[in-house]
């Protein structure tokens, strides 16, 4: 198994740009979850999806978008970059919510 | 307002010996904790998950503890290694929502000296 796989590891951006950050994962797990993670702040949840075609918003969901059209893939899109957005974000899932995530590498996205 | 502290912020130990790391939450009402460790430049990776009924649980030299009446936890590193060093998570799930959420706490940054 991969596991969780997140496309790509870095991305520089200029503000107003949009682009699509991939999470892929091969454990047909159900339960899968966005997160950013900036410096001296614990990891926050963008959006989050229990199934196929079921998504919900997180902590902090402005400016961004999901959708979960198989349950391997959960893609987040940034719809218009700003500088605020920089930040590493994380791709984590789960057989359920009881039990622990497993996360992906991370994507480094920086916005100019 | 559901909360996760995480205590100390940040700690320096030597090679070998002990530590306890702290969390003290407020979510309610509870589902689950876990603990996670994320080496620098890497996803978190679950050490342990605890729900109600549970007051110790190991994983290896990893020991977490939970008192789900005064909202504790607890993880206890035994004879740290270089490799322990890392961000330590504290995550707790609520589930007073329809769907659940985790609540993160900043972590503790622990560095192992040789």
């Amino acid at each position: 198994n991969a596991g969780v796989t997140q496309t790509p590891k870095f991305q520089v951006l200029k503000t107003g740009q949009s682009m699509t950050l991939q999470c892929a994962q091969d454990m047909n797990h159900e339960y899968m979850s966005w997160y950013r993670q900036d410096p001296g702040m614990g990891l926050r949840l963008i959006h989050y999806s229990v199934g196929a075609g079921i998504t919900d918003q997180g902590e902090v969901p402005n400016g961004y978008n999901v959708s979960r059209s198989t349950t391997e893939d959960f893609p987040l899109r940034l719809l218009s970059a700003a500088p605020s957005q920089t930040s590493v974000y994380f791709c984590a899932s789960s057989y359920t919510d009881r039990v622990g995530q497993y996360f992906g590498p991370g994507t480094r996205l920086t916005v100019t | 307002k559901n909360q996760v502290e995480q205590s100390p912020q940040s700690l320096i130990i030597l090679e070998g010996k002990n530590c306890t790391l702290q969390c003290n939450y407020t979510v309610s009402p509870f589902s689950n904790l876990r603990w996670y460790k994320q080496d620098t430049g890497r996803g978190p990776v679950s050490l342990t998950i605890m729900t109600f009924s549970e007051n110790t649980k190991s994983n290896g030299r990893y020991t977490a503890t939970l008192d789900a009446d005064t909202k504790q936890s607890s993880l206890h590193i035994t004879a740290s290694q270089l490799s322990d060093s890392a961000s330590y998570i504290c995550v707790v799930l609520d589930r007073g929502s329809t769907l659940g959420r985790l609540y993160f706490g900043r972590g503790t940054q622990l560095t192992v000296w040789p």
